[in-house]
């Protein structure tokens, strides 16, 4: 059974660079695309981006100028950097297995997360 | 930034029926792309409970049924019980975005 493990900085100041660390452990790595999404305190969740594990990304538009999503796959490991970020960036970062299914002529008609990390609450205060 | 539409709350007693809508548009749901559904318990993480408009994981119990028309998707629990209070989350794919879009969140209360 899959697990994901998340672990990074929880306190960052306003302009600072946020890290953050996801393990996958007890299933492949390679053949999967892997995910971050966000959930401010309170609020819906929002996709960040994804990787498999040759590198290849897909950001969200409005997070992509301060994203880099990164994997390690001698240690089944993803990581998210978020820079310049500011309070509207406070949120509980989740890591995400990212499958797809239902695909013809080169596109896939269904992805979705399953399993999650179990979160990290990243606060930015100045 | 949240391109499905869900009502904020629903409610019901216990061993009633409450649905929950996810509505969207020509460049997700509308386009072909399938409806995935999250139940949130307080403090945890999300955890599928629908994939693909209609499928339970295992373990996942069949008081949850899913259904997709259109632009629009459905999640329905049947026989609700006070374990069913959570959030609620319905998530596609969005081909203006080029990526995946979660709906606005319902919150499901057991009175």
């Amino acid at each position: 059974q899959v697990q994901l493990q998340q672990w990074g900085a929880g306190l960052l100041k306003p302009s600072e660079t946020l890290s953050l660390t996801c393990a996958v452990y007890g299933g492949s790595f390679t053949g999967y695309y892997w995910s971050w999404i966000r959930q401010p305190p309170g609020k819906g969740l929002e996709w960040i981006g994804e990787i498999n594990h040759s590198g290849s990304t897909n950001y969200n538009p409005s997070l992509k100028s301060r994203v880099t999503i990164s994997v390690d796959t001698s240690k089944n490991q993803l990581s998210l950097k978020l820079s310049s970020v500011t309070a509207a960036d406070t949120a509980v970062f989740y890591c995400a297995r990212f499958l797809v299914g239902n695909c013809s002529g080169g596109r896939c008609y269904s992805n979705w997360f399953d399993p999650w990390g179990q979160g990290i609450l990243v606060t930015v205060s100045s | 930034q949240s391109v499905l539409t869900q009502p904020p709350s629903v409610s019901g007693a216990p061993g009633q029926r409450v649905t929950i809508s996810c509505t969207g548009s020509s460049s997700n749901i509308g386009a072909g792309y399938d409806v995935h559904w999250y139940q949130q318990l307080p403090g945890t993480a999300p955890k599928v409970l629908i994939y693909a408009n209609n499928n339970r994981p295992s373990g996942v119990p069949d008081r949850f049924s899913g259904s997709k028309s259109g632009t629009s998707a459905s999640l329905a629990i049947t026989g609700l019980q006070a374990e069913d209070e959570a959030d609620y989350y319905c998530q596609s794919y969005d081909s203006s975005l080029s990526g995946s879009v979660f709906g606005t969140g319902t919150k499901v209360t057991v009175l």
